[in-house]
C-alpha cells in the first residue's frame, strides 16, 4: 500500500491528451513538492517533472504537471507511442521524514 | 556527462550482508545529497535513503531503518549502502540518484539487481 495513490493504469490513442493523478495528504503533497518519473523496464528512471510543474531541460514541454491541496497530476498531451512507461509521483513527508512514492500508473497507447 | 554507475549486487543468503557502491563522475559529488531507491521484482519504486551533500544527515524508509546504512565519500565520489539482516523482501533493483539546487532525481544510475535468497 503506497502512501501517494495513483490508478494502476491508463490509456489513450496516439495524439491523444491523458492526465494521471496523484493523491496524498498534508504531510506529503500538501507540504511539499511533488516530482514525476518515467520508468522503462530495466532502465533508469526519468525525471520528468520537479517542483510540482518545472521540466528539466530535454522533456518536451507536452508534459506538464500540476498541484492543488493534497492532489497532484501529470498531464501528455500529443500521446506517443514511445510514451508507454510507468508513471510516478514522489514526495517528501513530513511525518515519515523520507521520501514517498505513488505505486506507479502504467501507460499504455491504444 | 554525470554518471552514477552502481555495484556490488548479487545473490546473497537470508541473514547475511552486502554492501552497494556508486561510483559518481562529471558532477562535483560532494555539492550533493544523494539517495539510494528500489523496485522489487513486479513492484513500484520504493524509496529507501538519503545522505545530505556532507554525509552529516541521514533519512531512511521504515522498511529498511536499523537495517540499511547509507555513508559517502567524497573523497572517492562514492555513496554507499550498507545492508545488514537481509531479507527476501530486500530482493530488488537497486539505483542511486542524485539532488539538485531545486530537487532530486535529474540522474540515476542504471541500478544493481540483489537477490537475497537461500
Amino acid at each position: 500500500q503506497s502512501v501517494l495513490t495513483q490508478p494502476p493504469s491508463a490509456s489513450g490513442t496516439p495524439g491523444q491528451r491523458v492526465t494521471i493523478s496523484c493523491s496524498g495528504s498534508s504531510s506529503n503533497i500538501g507540504s511539499n513538492t511533488v516530482n514525476w518519473f518515467q520508468h522503462l523496464p530495466r532502465t533508469a528512471p526519468k525525471l520528468l517533472i520537479y517542483s510540482n510543474n518545472q521540466r528539466p531541460s530535454g522533456v518536451p514541454d507536452r508534459f506538464s504537471g500540476s498541484k492543488s491541496g493534497t492532489s497532484a497530476s501529470l498531464a501528455i498531451s500529443g500521446l506517443h507511442s514511445e510514451n508507454e512507461a510507468d508513471y510516478y509521483c514522489a514526495a517528501w513527508d513530513d511525518s515519515l521524514n523520507g521520501v514517498v512514492f505513488g505505486g506507479g500508473t502504467k501507460l499504455t497507447v491504444l | 556527462q554525470v554518471q552514477l554507475v552502481e555495484s556490488g549486487g548479487g545473490v546473497v543468503q537470508p541473514g547475511r550482508s552486502l554492501r552497494l557502491s556508486c561510483a559518481a563522475s562529471g558532477f562535483t559529488f560532494s555539492d550533493y545529497g544523494m539517495h539510494w531507491v528500489r523496485q522489487a521484482p513486479g513492484k513500484g519504486l520504493e524509496w529507501v535513503a538519503f545522505i545530505s551533500y556532507d554525509g552529516s544527515n541521514e533519512n531512511y524508509g521504515d522498511s529498511v531503518k536499523g537495517r540499511f546504512t547509507i555513508s559517502r565519500d567524497n573523497s572517492k565520489n562514492t555513496l554507499y549502502l550498507q545492508m545488514h539482516s537481509l531479507r527476501a523482501e530486500d530482493t530488488a533493483v537497486y539505483y542511486c540518484a542524485k539532488d539538485f539546487q531545486v530537487g532530486w532525481g535529474d540522474y540515476w544510475g542504471q541500478g544493481t539487481l540483489v537477490t537475497v535468497s537461500s
